[in-house]
């Protein structure tokens, strides 16, 4: 059973630069979160899909960032005109909606923006 | 809004010392759920423990101990004779419900434990 997978690992890019990660979260799970975490902190909800459906954007989401989840499977999260300010982990969790909502995290994508 | 406070922000322990990582969490929710995470330096978020808020019990789970008190709205995390691969950021983290349908999680600071040879 594998885990929750993301791409790439990290990424350098300079600013102005589009980027986008991706997410393949544990199959079967049919909920996909997407949070971001600097340096020194905890991580912060971004987004939220139930199967292909984007249900939840927090505040945190600017226009320059975009997410979709074609076909309920793998998830995309997709940021244009990088700003310096966009550096940090981003964290792609899954999970199966039932009694026990409990969020399985991957290991991330570490964005640099220089 | 909901909020988790983790105080600690550094704690360092010789290997075989007991540690207790504190929690204080602020909902208006009835019912929410907790939870620990922890973070190696490898980055990856790893599920340690979710806990039901109707259910005030404490948990032992090997080395690791949870002690839940809605009373003080705490949910402390006691690891027994600290090994070096226990040296990571822990995080407390508590649920939300939002309007979408999600229990997106809101997450402490973490604290960072290392422990020493």
């Amino acid at each position: 059973d594998t885990g929750v997978s993301q791409n790439p690992r990290h990424k350098i890019t300079k600013r102005g630069q589009n980027v986008t990660f991706r997410c393949d979260p544990i199959s079967e799970h049919n909920r996909l979160y997407w949070y971001r975490q600097t340096l020194g902190q905890g991580p912060e909800f971004l987004t939220y899909f139930q199967n292909e459906a984007q249900l939840e954007k927090s505040r945190l989401l600017s226009d320059r960032f975009s997410a979709e989840r074609p076909k309920g499977s793998f998830s995309t999260l997709e940021i244009q005109r990088t700003e310096q300010g966009d550096s940090a982990m981003y964290l792609c969790a899954s999970s199966l909606a039932m009694s026990t909502d409990t969020q399985y995290f991957g290991p991330g994508t570490r964005l640099t923006v220089l | 809004a909901q909020k988790v406070t983790q105080a600690q922000t550094e704690i360092s322990v010789v290997e075989k010392e007991d540690v207790t990582l504190d929690c204080v969490y602020e909902t208006r929710d009835t019912t929410y759920y907790l939870f620990w995470y922890k973070q190696p330096p490898s980055g990856e978020l790893v599920f340690l423990i979710r806990r039901n808020s109707f259910d005030e019990q404490n948990e032992i789970s090997g080395r690791y101990s949870w002690n839940f008190q809605k009373s003080t709205s705490s949910f402390n995390f006691t690891i027994t004779a600290s090994q070096v691969v226990d040296s990571a950021v822990y995080f407390c983290a508590l649920s939300e419900r939002t309007q979408g349908g999600s229990e997106k999680l809101v997450f402490g600071k973490g604290t960072k434990l290392t422990v020493n040879p």
